[in-house]
């Protein structure tokens, strides 16, 4: 059981868009920065969104992030099949004192 | 360019004992804290342990806590992380992380390794 709750997937078509949320609570998203990643199929995963909305230099601005109270969300628009893959939201949790991860969401572009 | 490899894993007994090692290359090792997350096969990110630029400040996931070290090695540019105790539990791909870090938090990780797979099993 992950400390943060994703979906464990979501589905869209070729160039629609899709969200994927990440729920917490106060100790973890309500006082700490949202980070996101992807990981594709066999591979490491790979830091797309940090500090809630920011995207690291190469990331295309078909991905964002955004976060509400104890609530985050991945946004990403113009599917491509090349986004299929798995994505997890991670933040530190100042009562466990240790970084935490949500579960996962697999992304199924149709 | 950040490159992370990471070397060391395999197959030991439960109760046995692994070193994972790290080596960095393409920005100042020494400037950056770095981490360990580790992923059981079809499971999810899990993050292990994190140690301060300097190597003066260390944590751990209460999972770990007393059975696994982290440590860094700045003129050798190379991390590790040492095993101690292994449960079945334990089992993974460990990878390591250039990470941002205040003081008492983890704020991302930046940077991934390929990972390295170990597996405890007798």
């Amino acid at each position: 059981q992950s400390v943060l709750t994703q979906p464990p997937s979501v589905s869209a078509a070729p160039g629609q868009k899709v969200t994927i949320s990440c729920s917490g609570s106060s100790s973890n998203i309500g006082n700490n920065y949202v980070s996101w990643y992807q990981q594709l199929p066999g591979t490491a995963p790979k830091l797309l969104i940090y500090e809630n909305n920011r995207r690291p230099s190469g990331i295309p601005d078909r991905f964002s992030g955004s976060k509400s109270g104890t609530s985050a969300t991945l946004g990403i628009t113009g599917l491509q099949t090349g986004d299929e893959a798995d994505y997890y939201c991670g933040t530190w949790d100042s009562s466990l004192s240790a970084a935490v991860f949500g579960g996962g969401t697999k992304l199924t572009v149709l | 360019e950040v490159q992370l490899v990471e070397s060391g894993g395999g197959l030991v007994q439960p109760g046995g004992s692994l070193r994972l090692s790290c080596a960095a290359s393409g920005f100042t090792f020494s400037n950056y804290a770095m981490s360990w997350v580790r992923q059981a096969p079809g499971k999810g990110l899990d993050w292990v342990s994190a140690i301060s630029g300097g190597g003066g400040n260390t944590y751990y996931a209460d999972s770990v806590k007393g059975r696994f070290t982290i440590s860094r090695d700045n003129s050798k540019n190379t991390l590790y992380l040492q095993m101690n105790s292994l449960r079945a539990e334990d089992t993974a791909v460990y990878y390591c992380a250039k990470i941002t870090m205040t003081v008492v938090k983890v704020l991302d990780f930046q940077n991934w390794g390929q990972g390295t797979l170990v597996t405890v099993s007798s």
